[in-house]
């Protein structure tokens, strides 16, 4: 059964470094998008991307954050300078269609931890 | 901000018994997903809930939207260790492209 991919499944970076969460949907999906879950909190939507840009935001997707899609099958999250606030579980999803196609299911990935020092 | 308030938060039953996980909201959703996760992994859909007074059975599983779409409930019958995790509800609201995920209810069920 496909299924979407992150690497690595583990970051430590210092604080102020550049960090950069890659993520394989599965091939045939459209949409795609990150989550992120701070230890011991709810799952928090980042953003969701479809046709090479940004389709919804969240207020913690700040001016910090990028998202792109380099080549056909790599999704990344690139944190340009990461603050302690931001360690955390980041995990990929996406849907063939979209979350408005009500039936649509979004498919995660087993995420990535991000440790910040 | 869609909250999605889940309770209760803790649940430790004996194997056998039977539960109720509530998820409740001031705000109308378009549909209503509960989900799956276990340590260490990402959230694994269990259903999808998308009309008002919908209710879906998934094995011991039963799933209800509430009839005004604020709501959702997870009732599982003669629960099993197997159960064991953390369930979360997520709404998804009319003309949005995201999730917006509950606060989550950690199951135990002692064998």
């Amino acid at each position: 059964e496909p299924e979407v991919t992150q690497t690595p499944s583990h970051q430590v970076t210092q604080m102020g470094q550049e960090v950069i969460l890659r993520c394989v949907p599965i091939s045939n999906h459209l949409y795609f998008y990150w989550y992120r879950q701070i230890l011991g909190q709810k799952v928090e939507f980042l953003v969701s991307f479809y046709n090479n840009e940004i389709s919804e935001k969240s207020e913690i997707f700040d001016d910090q954050f990028s998202v792109e899609r380099p080549d056909g099958s790599n999704f990344t999250l690139k944190i340009r300078s990461t603050k302690l606030e931001d360690s955390a579980m980041y995990f990929c999803a996406s849907t063939p269609q979209g979350v408005k196609k009500s039936t649509d299911t979004q498919y995660f990935g087993p995420g990535t931890r991000l440790t910040v020092l | 901000t869609q909250l999605l308030e889940q309770s209760p938060q803790f649940l430790s039953i004996q194997e056998g018994e039977n539960l109720t996980v509530y998820c409740n909201s001031s705000s109308v959703f378009s549909s209503l997903q509960w989900y799956r996760q276990e340590p260490g992994e990402g959230p694994v859909l269990l259903v999808t809930v998308v009309t008002g007074g919908e209710v879906k059975k998934l094995k011991r599983l039963t799933f209800q939207f509430g009839d005004a779409r604020k709501d959702s409930s997870l009732h599982i019958t003669a629960a099993q260790p197997g159960d064991t995790g953390l369930y979360l509800c997520a709404g998804e609201r009319t003309g949005a492209n995201n999730l917006f995920f509950g606060t989550g209810t950690r199951l135990t069920v002692i064998p």
